[in-house]
């Protein structure tokens, strides 16, 4: 089982739509929760940092679970430009406080 | 501040050869990461540091080589390239290691052949 599991997508959607990505992690000892975003051929950048009272950014909502060991991500009324790559993270906070990617959630809004 | 940045941007390696990825942030982190990227997958740690004279090996380090001379740069080296390197590299700084926000630079795209 891998540590961080997304679903792989493609999602594809259409502008003003909502949709949701679900993340789950192996480890429960983590303590740490992010997602990123990750645009065609760029570099990761933070998108929110996921609370265990959820947490709302404007049109993106983050969810945590811990006893479900379960993370999402709900992001309503889809823009064009919110196309990209969502990348699930976890991080310990101890042995080093690893980090681990998931391998991230693929998302298409269309006009 | 120009943040993580990285060179070359792209470089094609015949098997054998050797290069060294350039990493240089300018936010005065004293966390540094090294990371590949590969078709699918999540990011994979080859190598992190805490400090400058300070690293330690990450998730996959083997074929790989870093040092930490300064605060600022934190190069990775590859000696014997392999076509299983073929990957994008990122480097990233922090904080702190459990800082949450990893700022990381534009990549470098290596393909070995």
């Amino acid at each position: 089982r891998k540590e961080v599991e997304q679903d792989p997508g493609p999602f594809n959607v259409p502008e003003g739509a909502t949709v949701a990505f679900n993340c789950t992690y192996s480890n429960s000892a983590s303590q740490s929760f992010f997602w990123y975003r990750q645009d065609c051929r760029k570099e990761p950048k933070l998108l929110m940092s996921v609370y265990s009272s959820g947490n709302e950014d404007g049109r993106f909502t983050a969810q945590l679970n811990r006893a479900s060991q379960y993370i999402s991500l709900l992001i309503r009324d889809s823009k064009l430009s919110d196309s990209a790559t969502y990348l699930c993270v976890v991080k310990g906070n101890t042995g080093g406080f690893k980090t681990i990617f998931g391998a991230g959630t693929r998302l298409f809004v269309k006009a | 501040n120009a943040g993580v940045t990285q060179t070359p941007k792209f470089r094609i390696l015949k098997i054998g050869q050797s290069m060294t990825l350039q990493c240089t942030q300018d936010m005065n982190h004293n966390y540094m990461y090294w990371y590949r990227q590969d078709p699918g997958m999540g990011l994979k740690l080859i190598y992190y540091s805490v400090g400058a004279g300070i690293t330690d090996k990450g998730e996959v380090p083997n074929g790989y080589n870093v040092s930490r001379s300064t605060t600022e740069d934190f190069p990775l080296r590859l000696e014997l390239a392999a076509p299983s390197q073929t990957s994008v590299y990122f480097c990233a700084s922090s904080y702190s290691r459990s800082g949450e926000t990893q700022y990381f630079g534009p990549g470098t795209r290596l393909l070995v052949l």
